[in-house]
């Protein structure tokens, strides 16, 4: 079953621009990690926030985390025409060894 | 860093045939690995969770006969799809997790396709 749902389905922006994707779950999360997949390709981890964690950063991405809200966002500044991808978002539960649920990703086009 | 070889990447085969395909975690032993299907333009859907020595268990809907699924050992656990069919068709993604409180480390995909 999925957990997560992101929003917008699709982006398409300049370079330049930046991009901002969101993710909503349903249940309580041990942590919440972003993925980014190019077509046909396997999965890259781009950054994992604990659910104890509100925002955190790496190089051009910026991921917040809302538990009361049950949702994350994933901002991608200064967007380049490589950044084109699918984002999605996956969410690790409380109990230990149990799988990683993804949402429905959202699917980003980068125009240079 | 931790490492997850699947192979084959690729395989085209006739309707009816069974595929197997490999996940091996090189450099960590996996005491669970996971079994994902993602269909053209959607998200990836767990299949299954398998446990080294133990029977997977599988997500509803998923049929345990038709996805057969060996994690003989720490660093192995296959996928096998038996009679396959075009609607089997599909990218199949392992991941492999040595600690049970530890990251997921995703293989690159078996694009699967029966014709």
């Amino acid at each position: 079953s999925q957990q997560g749902e992101e929003d917008p389905q699709a982006l398409s922006i300049q370079e330049g621009e930046n991009a901002t994707m969101n993710c909503s779950y349903k249940t309580s999360i041990n942590n919440l990690q972003w993925y980014r997949q190019n077509s046909g390709r396997g999965l890259v981890h781009l950054i994992l926030i604990r659910s104890n964690e509100r925002e955190k950063h790496s190089g051009r991405l910026r991921v917040t985390l809302d538990t009361s809200k049950k949702s994350s966002s994933l901002l991608i500044t200064a967007s380049r025409a490589a950044d084109t991808a699918s984002y999605f978002c996956a969410t690790e539960l409380n109990q230990a060894g149990t799988a990683l649920i993804f949402g429905k990703g959202t699917t980003l086009s980068v125009s240079s | 860093g931790a490492v997850v070889s699947q192979h084959p990447s690729r395989v085209i085969c006739k309707s009816g045939t069974s595929v197997k395909i490999e996940c091996r975690s090189l450099d960590f032993q996996a005491t669970t690995m996971f079994w994902y299907r993602q269909f053209p333009k959607q998200s990836l859907m767990l299949m299954a969770t398998s446990n080294e020595g133990s029977k997977a268990t599988y997500e509803q809907g998923v049929e345990k006969d038709k996805f057969l699924i060996n994690h003989a050992s720490l660093t192995l656990s296959t996928l096998t799809v038996t009679s396959a069919h075009p609607e089997d068709s599909s990218f199949y993604i392992c991941s492999a997790r040595g600690d049970p409180r530890g990251p997921q480390h995703f293989g690159d995909g078996t694009r699967l396709s029966i014709l």
